[in-house]
């Protein structure tokens, strides 16, 4: 029951350095995301993908880019790591347009910007 | 304005006895659902119940219940006879637009909950 996976658990980087997390879901689903919790402000959407090869922005999508080059991978890449992009990165999947259909989210992954 | 407000940032309840968790939300929306999520200090988010805005009753899942009040604009969680493990943080959600809006969600800011003996 691998559900979404997120790679790495933890990662400290340096301002200005790159790095990409990779989230893996193994649920056929159509739509994936990725947010970034804060503390007080609860998750915010940064990117999202609605199937393999597409990608839009979501609220907070400034500093990161996203590929979804096969369904089940969603990578979110930091070009040049800043102070401010850390936080916590969840990634999520979801079946498709249906309203009821809950999202199902990986364990986050802790990024530390020094 | 916000769209989702939970006011309550921290709450404690003593086990056994039943708790609610306020949220209200802002939408023009005619179609759209709520979610409450639970995310333990583990850090997973896990997902608890779902609100459509057409259902004419409110969604109930084992201890956890919807008081959904569509014209006070309020989905509030209410976990009867709270067990240590419900010690979490809780966030609402709302997706709106039942179609067509790729499923987005948007969270509030969450309500700790402390279960105590």
């Amino acid at each position: 029951n691998a559900g979404v996976t997120q790679t790495p658990k933890f990662r400290v980087l340096k301002t200005g350095q790159s790095m990409t997390l990779l989230c893996a879901q193994d649920m056929n689903h159509e739509y994936m995301y990725w947010y970034r919790q804060d503390p007080g402000m609860g998750l915010r959407l940064i990117h999202y993908s609605v199937g393999e090869g597409t990608t839009a922005k979501g609220e907070v999508p400034d500093g990161y880019n996203v590929s979804r080059l096969k369904k089940q991978n969603f990578l979110l890449g930091l070009e040049s790591a800043a102070p401010s992009q850390t936080s916590v990165y969840f990634c999520a999947s979801g079946e498709g347009d249906f309203g009821n259909q809950p999202q199902h989210f990986g364990d986050g992954t802790r990024l530390s910007i020094l | 304005a916000q769209k989702i407000t939970q006011t309550q940032p921290g709450m404690f309840v003593q086990e056994k006895e039943a708790v609610t968790l306020d949220c209200t939300y802002d939408t023009s929306d005619q179609s759209y659902g709520l979610f409450w999520y639970k995310q333990p200090s583990s850090g997973e988010m896990i997902f608890l119940i779902y609100q459509g805005s057409y259902d004419e009753q409110n969604a109930t899942e084992g201890r956890y219940s919807l008081n959904f009040q569509k014209a006070r604009k309020s989905a509030n969680l209410v976990i009867s006879a709270s067990q240590l493990g419900d010690s979490a943080m809780y966030f609402c959600a709302m997706r709106e637009g039942l179609t067509g809006t790729a499923s987005k969600l948007t969270f509030g800011t969450g309500t700790r909950l402390q279960v105590t003996l």
